[in-house]
Formats: C-alpha cells, sequence, structure tokens
C-alpha cells in the first residue's frame, strides 16, 4: 500500500499561473484534509472533506478551491498562484471512529510562488 | 485564547537526558488527545495517544490533566534520533465532523 501520496513533490509557479495538487490515498479513508505549513505557524487547514462529494472551508480557504469526485482523491487548486501562497502542502486521511483517530499524511508538496 | 498552545522552543538537551512538554487546549469539552512527531522537512506522524489514565510507550510517556486543561509529552533517556518537532493535537469536539486541531510544535534538539 502506498498510503497517501501527493503529485507534485515541488512546483514553481509564476504569480497568476494556475496548478493543481493531487492527493490520493490508498486507505478508504472517509476523511480528506488539505493543509498549509509556514515557518512559525504550524499547520493550517485550507479544506477539508468527509465524503466523495463534499468539501468545507478550513482556517485559510482563500484564493484555493477543492473537488472530491471520487473518494480516493482530494484535489487542491490554486487559480491564480500569489507569492503569500509559498509554502509546504501537506494532504492528510483519515477514518473516524472509535480508536481510530490517526491522520495519515503524505510526504507534502514544495510549492514556491515567484 | 488560541485553541491549542505549545511552546515552540527549542529545548536543547544532552543525550540521555529527560525533558517534558505541556500543551495547553482552551475547549473544555475535547476529549481526544495525541502527540504527534514531525521531522525536518518530513510529514507528521503519530506518536501516541493520549488518555485520561496517562499512558506509555518505552521511553515516552503522555499524560492529561483536565482540570488545568493541559497534556504533557515526558521523553526519558533521550536519543540524537528524538530530536524533531513534536505537535499537540485534539479533537476539540470528539466529533467525527470535526478536523483536529494541531499546535505549532515544540522543537527538541538532542545534542552528543
Amino acid at each position: 500500500n502506498a498510503g497517501v501520496t501527493q503529485t507534485p513533490k515541488f512546483r514553481v509557479l509564476k504569480t497568476g499561473q494556475s496548478m493543481t495538487l493531487l492527493c490520493a490515498q490508498d486507505m478508504n479513508h472517509e476523511y480528506m484534509y488539505w493543509y498549509r505549513q509556514d515557518p512559525g505557524m504550524g499547520l493550517r487547514l485550507i479544506h477539508y472533506s468527509v465524503g466523495e462529494g463534499t468539501t468545507a472551508k478550513g482556517e485559510v480557504p482563500d484564493g484555493y478551491n477543492v473537488s472530491r469526485l471520487k473518494k480516493q482523491n482530494f484535489l487542491l487548486g490554486l487559480e491564480s498562484a500569489a507569492p503569500s501562497q509559498t509554502s509546504v502542502y501537506f494532504c492528510a486521511c483519515h477514518s473516524p471512529g472509535a480508536g481510530q483517530e490517526t491522520q495519515y499524511f503524505g510526504p507534502g508538496t514544495r510549492l514556491l510562488v515567484l | 485564547r488560541k485553541e491549542v498552545e505549545q511552546d515552540p522552543g527549542p529545548f536543547n538537551v544532552p543525550e540521555g537526558a529527560t525533558v517534558a512538554f505541556n500543551c495547553t487546549y482552551s475547549n473544555s469539552a475535547s476529549q481526544s488527545f495525541f502527540w504527534y512527531r514531525q521531522d525536518c522537512r518530513k510529514e507528521p506522524k503519530l506518536l501516541m495517544s493520549v488518555y485520561s489514565s496517562g499512558n506509555e510507550d518505552g521511553r515516552f510517556t503522555a499524560q492529561l490533566n483536565r482540570a488545568s486543561q493541559y497534556i504533557s509529552l515526558l521523553i526519558r533517556d533521550s536519543k540524537l534520533s528524538d530530536s524533531a518537532t513534536y505537535l499537540c493535537v485534539v479533537n476539540p469536539w470528539n466529533s467525527g465532523n470535526t478536523p483536529l486541531v494541531f499546535g505549532k510544535g515544540t522543537r527538541l534538539s538532542v545534542i552528543a
């Protein structure tokens, strides 16, 4: 099992360009999350999904859109990238239930917006 | 008051030392608590859950103090490989529909 994978691992964008980050999980988990992590700021939740076809806003959703068309995939889109979106993006998934609170994270995508 | 607060550190300790981290949470209704570990430039990974009665896993001990709304992590006999950032994590509503809340982390450096 691959667990949680993220594509791409690293990307450089120019201001105004768009891109989509892909998160894929083979753990059959219902819930999926997108975080960004910046120095001194910790993990901040961008958007999340509690099931196929559903999405919800997190703490810092502005400038991002998401889609969960398939249970195993969670896409994060940047329509018009800005330098403030330079960050490391982590995807995570988990399956809620007694004793199953663990979130499993992907390896991260490093994004640089010039 | 922030939902989950941690001392960012860094804590610089020699090998073999005992070190403890505390974390406070604001929502008294929180039921589930965890410690995650994050190595430099890597993703966070679950270190251990924190139970009401406290729990121990080898050199690591986690405890919960509901009255004061804090959890702690104790590391005994520190190893160089323990150097990492330790994230305090809380399920604020004990509901499957609410995302976990992560603290900003406490950085530990174990020095030879």
